[in-house]
């Protein structure tokens, strides 16, 4: 158990609905990461947020979007929900192991499936 | 930009075998690097990071890998396979600044033969 929290743990909607996916991070862990676990994508990184802020941002469409609130937590709003959505999406958060340098511990996602 | 190639898409190994994953980052300044493990159904657990200091790096599970510069390679190795071990093994190659968002390789699948 890395201690990071995803809810749910599956997720059934159909094409054009909006979900929330929701990540509570390890306890002082300041930063969130969400990625996206497909078939054909494979892991890719969306978006980060550090305490409150966004950091930065990867392959992240515009039909998604992110916020961390101020007890940390983070969640993710998908909408227009399409086929091509279907995947895993993981939460990780991080802890400076280095200066500068970050481990993550990912939770263990939300299966999405657009049907 | 920084990118990871996982060459062997599938491996297959006797239990008790040794093991080699193969990992080859992109990347120009020096990069930190991670091996994960995700088994069915699960999230990813960290294995094992480099980022400076000794080329060889020790993990749980029993894993090593070893960063060499010249070859651009970060490679997970075991020396003994547990049929436990068979799950699907991701390189992942991070960098200061940006974030420090993860960029994931296409990961190898693990099968362990009794």
């Amino acid at each position: 158990d890395s201690g990071v929290t995803q809810t749910p743990k599956h997720l059934i909607t159909a094409t054009g609905q909006r979900v929330t996916l929701r990540c509570s991070p390890r306890s002082g862990d300041l930063s969130v990461y969400w990625y996206q676990q497909s078939l054909d994508q494979g892991l890719q990184f969306l978006i980060q947020y550090y305490n409150g802020e966004e950091r930065a941002k990867g392959n992240i469409l515009e039909r998604f979007s992110a916020q961390q609130f101020p007890d940390l937590h983070s969640e993710l709003n998908l909408s227009s929900l399409e086929l091509g959505d279907s995947a895993l999406y993981f939460c990780a958060s991080s802890v400076e192991w280095a200066a500068g340098q970050y481990e993550q511990y990912f939770g263990p996602g939300t299966r999405l499936t657009v049907t | 930009a920084q990118s990871v190639t996982q060459p062997d898409i599938h491996i297959t190994v006797s239990e008790g075998a040794s093991l080699e994953l193969r990992c080859n980052y992109s990347y120009g300044a020096t990069p930190y690097l991670f091996w994960y493990v995700q088994s069915p159904g699960q999230g990813l657990q960290l294995l094992l990071k480099y980022f400076s200091g000794d080329t060889l790096v020790q993990g749980i599970k029993g894993f090593e890998a070893e960063f060499k510069r010249s070859q651009s390679s970060f490679n997970l190795r075991k020396p003994s396979v547990h049929w436990s071990d068979a799950a699907e093994y991701f390189c992942a190659v991070g960098y200061t600044g940006g974030g420090n968002k993860l960029t994931f390789g296409t990961g190898t699948q693990l099968k362990v033969e009794l």
